[in-house]
């Protein structure tokens, strides 16, 4: 397996703008993440699924966040519209469902808002 | 809830010296424990873990031992070398919480010739 993979691995953009992360989780695992790491507030865990399904999203800062899951494959993340403070890098880990098992992270996506 | 501290950093060493960093977690039932690393531009990627009490995680010389006593799983090597300059992040899960991870706010180690 490849892994957990990311797209973008950079984004540029400016303020306002629409900005959609994508992830492709490890097969067979079934629960998926995304973190948010800044230098000011560390790791920051945004909102995670179970089966396709929102469990906790009690970490998305504000309604401009979005998170969907469509299937087992595949996440994205968006941010509309999207503020310079949104500046940092995102990271998707996915873990089987099984206790003490470990989460696999992607390389992350460094976005920058200008 | 649940929280893990870690001891803030940067840390710097010199090669070959002793590594410890500290971590203490709070926790709703028996979590399981982890280390993960961060190199620069990287993602995070797991060091090594526990599950139990008293089990003794270990990768690449590094160490931890799970200690439920005093809810702690320090991270040690005995000899640190240039390419262990990373970042380094304590975390637990809990079973029945879709494995969501806790974590620490991460040490920084830099490890000078």
């Amino acid at each position: 397996d490849a892994g957990v993979i990311q797209s973008p691995r950079h984004e540029v953009t400016e303020m306002g703008q629409e900005v959609t992360l994508r992830c492709k989780p490890i097969s067979g695992h079934n629960s998926l993440f995304w973190y948010r790491q800044t230098m000011m507030r560390g790791l920051e865990l945004l909102i995670y699924f179970n089966n396709n399904v929102p469990i906790d999203d009690s970490g998305m800062p504000e309604d401009r966040f979005s998170a969907k899951m469509p299937n087992a494959s595949f996440s994205t993340l968006k941010i509309q519209p999207s503020e310079p403070r949104d500046s940092a890098v995102y990271f998707c880990a996915s873990t089987a469902n099984v206790g003490g098992t470990e989460a696999f992270f992607g390389q992350g996506t460094r976005l920058t808002v200008v | 809830g649940n929280s893990v501290t870690q001891m803030e950093g940067p840390v710097t060493l010199s090669e070959e010296a002793f590594l410890t960093i500290n971590c203490t977690y709070t926790a709703t039932g028996y979590p399981s424990l982890f280390w993960y690393v961060q190199y620069p531009g990287e993602g995070l990627q797991l060091l090594l873990k526990a599950t139990k009490a008293d089990d003794k995680g270990s990768n690449k010389g590094f160490e931890a031992t799970y200690r439920k006593e005093t809810t702690s799983f320090h991270l040690e090597k005995g000899s640190v070398q240039v390419s262990d300059s990373a970042v380094y992040f304590c975390a637990l899960s809990v079973t029945g919480g879709g494995n969501k991870l806790t974590f620490g706010t991460g040490t920084q180690l830099k490890v000078e010739l």
